[in-house]
């Protein structure tokens, strides 16, 4: 199946702990994207690669780091989890700009205790 | 002031019923806008997208632009169960890698 697939779908951690998430597209796009939506549905982007370069890095703890290791790829990890990490992390991906759309993941949803 | 405003809604409405989403903005800048579906505990997922002002229609859905109003709108035509979802607006600038900005979505629950 083409997609964006991210691992896990689910997540539960303690305060302080560090996690990653992992992001794959195998539709053949040069642009991949990290979105966070709280609670109220609001969509946030963290941070855009394109073909492996860091092209939006929006003002995130440094706490976050994401990695393209190549243009399919894109992971995040998070440093010292705070309870108001908690959320659910999108990844996107799109060709160039995006600006006829994204293809999102299904979610990773992370709850910090 | 949010530079994309939407109703959160929910809306609910009687199958078959036609239904108006909308969007307002205040970035004049904006060229590109697009519709996303949001199934609970999903993606979102693209509907549809057009470029500056005018009509597209894509099936049941009809998407129209007014930038002299910094107005958007999604219609559903003869709308289903299987579109209850949250509806996400969503623009873009053109020129250069610019950030796409999302509307917080409407709840849109469609009763049999």
């Amino acid at each position: 199946d083409t997609a964006v697939s991210q691992t896990p779908k689910y997540l539960v951690t303690q305060m302080g702990n560090d996690k990653s998430i992992k992001c794959e597209q195998n539709l053949g796009h040069d642009t991949m994207y990290w979105y966070k939506q709280d609670s109220k549905k609001f969509l946030k982007i963290m941070f855009s690669y394109n073909n492996k370069e860091l092209i939006i890095n929006e003002t995130v703890p440094n706490r976050f780091s994401p990695k393209s290791p190549d243009k399919a790829h894109l992971n995040l990890h998070i440093n010292s989890l705070e309870l108001g990490d908690s959320a659910v992390y999108f990844c996107a991906s799109s060709q160039g700009k995006g600006a006829h759309g994204y293809t999102f993941g299904s979610g990773t949803r992370l709850t910090v205790v | 002031q949010k530079e994309v405003e939407q109703d959160p809604g929910p809306l609910s409405v009687p199958e078959g019923a036609i239904v108006s989403l909308n969007c307002t903005y205040s970035n004049s800048a904006f060229q590109y806008f697009m519709w996303y579906r949001q199934y609970s505990r999903k993606g979102p997922e693209l509907l549809m997208y057009t470029y500056s002002s005018g009509n597209k229609e894509d099936g049941r859905f009809t998407a129209q632009v007014d930038k002299s109003s910094k107005y958007i709108s999604l219609f559903i035509r003869d709308s289903q169960p299987s579109d209850s979802a949250t509806y996400l607006c969503a623009m873009s600038h053109s020129g250069g890698y610019q950030k796409v900005t999302f509307g917080t979505g409407t709840k849109l629950q469609v009763i049999p």
